[in-house]
């Protein structure tokens, strides 16, 4: 399930089901929307990104989806993996190409096997 | 791997030492950027570099002072740090963009710091 609180919101999954991890933003003017990866000790790791031209982009095992009426983003991870354990980040750029990223709190995900 | 690359890893220093954090890359991005990074939170944007020219600085406290010698290096130099500056700091670079900000940004692992 999931859980929001003081702490980094949870997401725990079965090994093998598929994870949705959702991002809402707030900037209607933001056309460029990137997912990041972060595992332990290590740096942000770029997974997918996607315009604002598109609702949908898949790449190796994820999809990112792009719903602008309401302002939301998601991730989806096909049959996840314990490698796939991480805080996800989503990050948002207002005008393309000319304003530094905006990230997401993050959502921690975490694979039980 | 990361194709941004980070030195050192770790770094534990007094308030009244002077260190720096080099980063390198080798993508022929024109556009890097050093974040700072406090547990359990996203990274903060602390500057950009476009064409080794500084073209943003988020109100950084003068006690980091970044340096871009060439398209491939960055540095953060850091002087007289204060206890909460503990933090990973993150470089990052991208193909150049408007106001030096280009996307998708690449990062390195970071340098964790710690002052003491």
């Amino acid at each position: 399930g999931e859980s929001v609180g003081l702490h980094l919101p949870t997401l725990s999954v079965q090994e093998g089901d598929n994870s949705i991890i959702n991002c809402a933003y707030s900037n209607s003017a933001s056309d460029y929307f990137i997912w990041y990866k972060q595992e332990s000790g290590k740096g942000p790791q770029f997974i997918i990104d996607i315009r604002s031209n598109m609702d949908k982009r898949q790449g190796q095992r994820v999809t990112v989806l792009l719903n602008k009426t309401v302002k939301h983003l998601s991730l989806q991870i096909a049959a996840t993996q314990p490698g796939d354990s991480a805080v996800y980040f989503c990050a948002e750029a207002p005008y393309s190409g000319n304003t530094p990223l905006v990230f997401g709190k993050g959502t921690r995900l975490s694979v039980i096997a | 791997d990361t194709e941004v690359t980070q030195t050192p890893k770790h770094l534990v220093m007094g308030m009244t030492n002077k260190k720096s954090l080099k980063c390198e890359q080798h993508m022929g991005h024109r556009a890097m950027y050093w974040y700072k990074q406090k547990a359990k939170k996203p990274p903060e944007l602390m500057f950009v570099y476009s064409y080794e020219k500084l073209s943003i600085n988020e109100s950084v406290p003068s006690r980091f002072s970044p340096e871009c010698p060439n398209s491939s290096l960055l540095n953060l130099h850091l002087h007289a740090l204060q206890p909460e500056d503990s933090a990973l700091y993150l470089c990052a670079s991208s193909q150049e963009g408007g106001r030096g900000v280009g996307q998708p940004q690449h990062f390195g692992d970071g340098t964790r710091l710690s002052i003491l």
